[in-house]
C-alpha cells in the first residue's frame, strides 16, 4: 500500500519568512500525490496534487511543491508566509483503490 | 457549485449508545467516502463507495459500524453501539471519478464526542 510520513508534527515560522511543511512518500508504483490544508472548523481543501506532468507543482495560495524521486520526497514550500496561513497540512497519496492514504499532518503556526 | 453538505455538525453521546450521520456529496459525483479523523491525526480511510457499491470497507469495524448508500446518492454512517475511542471527526468525501489524479472534495464534517 502506498503511504507517506510527515516530518515535523508542528512548524513555526515569523511572518515573512520561508514556509518548508516536509513529506515523504513509499510506494511501489508511480505515485499521486497531494497536499491538502485544513483550517479551523473547515472540511480539507485541496492546495496542489502532483500527477507526474511537472515536477515542480504550484498551488493555490502562492505555495508550490516539487516532487523529487530520488529522495522520495513531496516537501510543500511558500516563499513567505502570511498569518492567514496558519492551519493544519496534510500529505496525501493515492491508493489502489482511488483513496487517499494521508500522513498525521503537519499543524503551521505563523508568528508576527 | 454546492459542496459535500454533513450533518449532524456536532454529537454528543454516551458510550454504548447509537448515532448516524449523514452526507450528501456533490451532484453528479459517483464516488463518496467516509474518514475518521481522530484528534491530532490524519484522515483515516472507513469506507468507499462507487454509485451505491461497496469498493473498500477493509478498515471499517464491521462489528459496530456500517454504512449504505441508497440510491448512490446520499449515504449514512452509524456507529452501534458507540465507545469511547469513537470520539472523532467523521469526513464525508465524494469525488466525479475514480482516476488517479481526480481530487477529493471534503465536507465539514462531524464532531463526535462519546463519554
Amino acid at each position: 500500500a502506498q503511504s507517506v510520513t510527515q516530518l515535523g508534527s508542528h512548524v513555526s515560522v515569523s511572518e515573512g519568512a520561508l514556509v518548508l511543511l516536509r513529506c515523504n512518500y513509499s510506494s511501489s508504483v508511480p505515485p499521486y500525490l497531494f497536499w491538502y490544508v485544513q483550517y479551523p472548523n473547515q472540511g480539507l481543501q485541496l492546495l496542489l496534487k502532483y500527477t507526474s506532468a511537472a515536477t515542480l507543482v504550484k498551488g493555490i495560495n502562492g505555495f508550490e511543491a516539487e516532487f523529487k524521486k530520488s529522495e522520495t520526497s513531496f516537501h510543500l514550500t511558500k516563499p513567505s508566509a502570511h498569518m492567514s496561513d496558519a492551519a493544519e497540512y496534510f500529505c496525501a497519496v493515492k491508493d489502489s483503490g482511488y483513496a487517499l492514504n494521508f500522513g498525521k499532518g503537519t499543524s503551521l503556526l505563523v508568528t508576527p | 457549485e454546492a459542496g459535500v453538505a454533513q450533518s449532524p455538525r456536532y454529537k454528543i453521546i454516551e458510550k454504548r449508545q447509537s448515532v448516524a450521520f449523514w452526507c450528501n456529496p456533490i451532484s453528479g459525483h459517483a464516488t463518496l467516502y467516509w474518514y475518521q479523523q481522530i484528534l491530532g491525526q490524519g484522515p483515516k480511510l472507513l469506507i468507499q463507495f462507487q454509485n451505491n457499491g461497496v469498493v473498500d470497507d477493509s478498515q471499517l469495524p464491521k462489528d459496530r459500524f456500517s454504512a449504505e448508500r441508497l440510491k448512490g446518492v446520499d449515504s449514512t454512517l452509524k456507529i452501534q453501539p458507540a465507545k469511547l475511542e469513537d470520539s472523532a471527526v467523521y469526513l464525508c468525501a465524494s469525488s466525479l471519478e475514480q482516476v488517479w489524479n481526480e481530487k477529493l472534495f471534503f465536507g465539514s464534517g462531524t464532531q463526535l464526542s462519546v463519554l
